[in-house]
């Protein structure tokens, strides 16, 4: 069972540069969710979607866009990388009314904007 | 305040002791918690929820002071694979919207 997969797993982008993070999860779960872990700090939750077509802010939304055209996929987008950005990208997902206890993480992207 | 504080650590404990961390949240309303483990480079996973009366899950068990605003989880017997870091998430206005905590990294050492 693949469960949630984050592709890609390591990228270096230069300032500036624009790039997609793609999620995807097969176990039909209704919610998915961005966040970012930077050291010291806990996971931050920049967007989630509560069900195909759906999309909402998190905590640290700026600077980031999300899509959620397909069920299974939660695509995260930065248009002009900052080094701020650099962190490593975890998505999750989850079936409705389980919150936080229901969650599937995928193993994580690690993005270093130079 | 922040709204979600634990100890950073690194807690480095020999093989078998007995340790114990907490987390203080500063809502008051909040009303599940839960603890993660992470281990290193890798994602969060679920360890256990925190119930009013207490849990209870092998050599794990979490405690909920709400009087105090703070969780507790107390490891007996420790392990070398309970290395990791331990993550508190509070809730924040919803069952879906969470706060994770920084973590608290803990070495077990031979």
């Amino acid at each position: 069972n693949a469960g949630v997969t984050q592709t890609p797993k390591f990228r270096v982008l230069k300032t500036g540069q624009s790039m997609t993070l793609l999620c995807a999860q097969d176990m039909n779960h209704e919610y998915m969710y961005w966040y970012r872990q930077d050291p010291g700090m806990g996971l931050r939750l920049i967007h989630y979607s509560v069900g195909e077509g759906t999309t909402a802010k998190g905590e640290v939304p700026d600077g980031y866009n999300v899509s959620r055209l397909k069920k299974q996929n939660f695509l995260l987008g930065l248009e002009s990388a900052a080094p701020s950005q650099t962190s490593v990208y975890f998505c999750a997902s989850s079936p409705p009314g389980q919150g936080v206890r229901g969650y599937t993480f995928g193993s994580g992207t690690r993005l270093t904007v130079v | 305040r922040k709204e979600v504080e634990q100890d950073p650590g690194p807690f480095n404990v020999p093989e078998g002791a007995t340790v114990a961390f907490n987390c203080t949240y500063s809502n008051s309303a909040s009303q599940s918690f839960f603890w993660y483990r992470q281990d290193c480079r890798k994602e969060p996973k679920l360890l256990m929820s925190v119930y009013s009366s207490g849990n209870e899950d092998g050599r794990f068990t979490a405690q909920l002071n709400r009087a105090s605003q703070y969780i507790s989880l107390l490891i007996r017997d420790s392990k070398l694979s309970d290395s990791a870091t331990y993550l508190c998430v509070v809730p924040k206005t919803s069952y879906d919207k969470v706060i994770f905590g920084p973590g608290t990294s803990l070495s077990v050492i031979p």
